[in-house]
């Protein structure tokens, strides 16, 4: 198994350009989720999944729009780039809620697209 | 993240000695509770976990202790050596997602 694969590795967007950063998985996983990395900030939950066709808003949403077509992939598309976007972005995945409402399984990452707007 | 907090922010010690990291959160309905460590470059791996029909839990060097009264949980690393040095997460969950902490950074001197 790849496990969890994101792409580009770099990327440098002007101001005001769109992109989409790629998240794959291919553990059957039916949680997905992206989080920003930001010096002294933590990681921080933009966007989530529960399973296909189902997404939600994390702590910092604005600016990212997310899809969930099949269980393998969750695309984050940045819709209008600003410099304070520039940061690392890591998405992850899991087992779904097993036998409770409230999150309880491990997240594996992938290894993190490197993100600098100008 | 929100209504999670960690202590300390930064954490220095000599190879073998011990340290602590704790983890404040507020979601009642939480019952898992991770630990994440993220190495300089790298992502964020688990390291160890505990579900609250437990008080403690433990690898080899790696301890995890829940209090879900007072609502936190802390991280206990034995024998530090230098390996273990990197920036180690807490990540409660809120509802169906994980918040994680701001991170410690452990530095182990030799």
């Amino acid at each position: 198994n790849a496990g969890v694969t994101q792409t580009p590795k770099f990327q440098v967007l002007k101001t005001g350009q769109s992109m989409t950063l790629q998240c794959a998985q291919d553990m059957n996983h039916e949680y997905m989720s992206w989080y920003r990395q930001d010096p002294g900030m933590g990681l921080r939950l933009i966007h989530y999944s529960v399973g296909a066709g189902i997404t939600d808003q994390g702590e910092v949403p604005n600016g990212y729009n997310v899809s969930r077509s099949t269980t393998e992939d969750f695309p984050l598309r940045l819709l209008s780039a600003a410099p304070s976007q520039t940061s690392v972005y890591f998405c992850a995945s899991s087992y779904s809620n097993r036998g409770g409402s409230s999150y309880n399984s491990p997240l594996h990452f992938g290894n993190g697209t490197r993100l600098t707007v100008t | 993240g929100e209504n999670v907090e960690q202590h300390p922010s930064t954490l220095s010690v000599q190879e073998g000695d011990s340290a602590v990291i704790k983890c404040t959160y507020s979601d009642s309905a939480s019952n898992y509770f991770p630990w994440y460590k993220q190495e300089l470059g790298k992502r964020p791996q688990l390291i160890i976990d505990i579900r609250s029909n437990v008080g403690e839990k433990k690898d080899q060097r790696i301890a995890v202790t829940l209090n879900k009264t007072a609502k936190h949980f802390s991280l206990h690393i034995t024998e530090t050596q230098p390996e273990d040095s990197a920036v180690y997460f807490c990540a409660p969950p809120r509802g169906t997602a994980l918040i994680f902490g701001k991170g410690t950074t452990l530095s182990v001197s030799s």
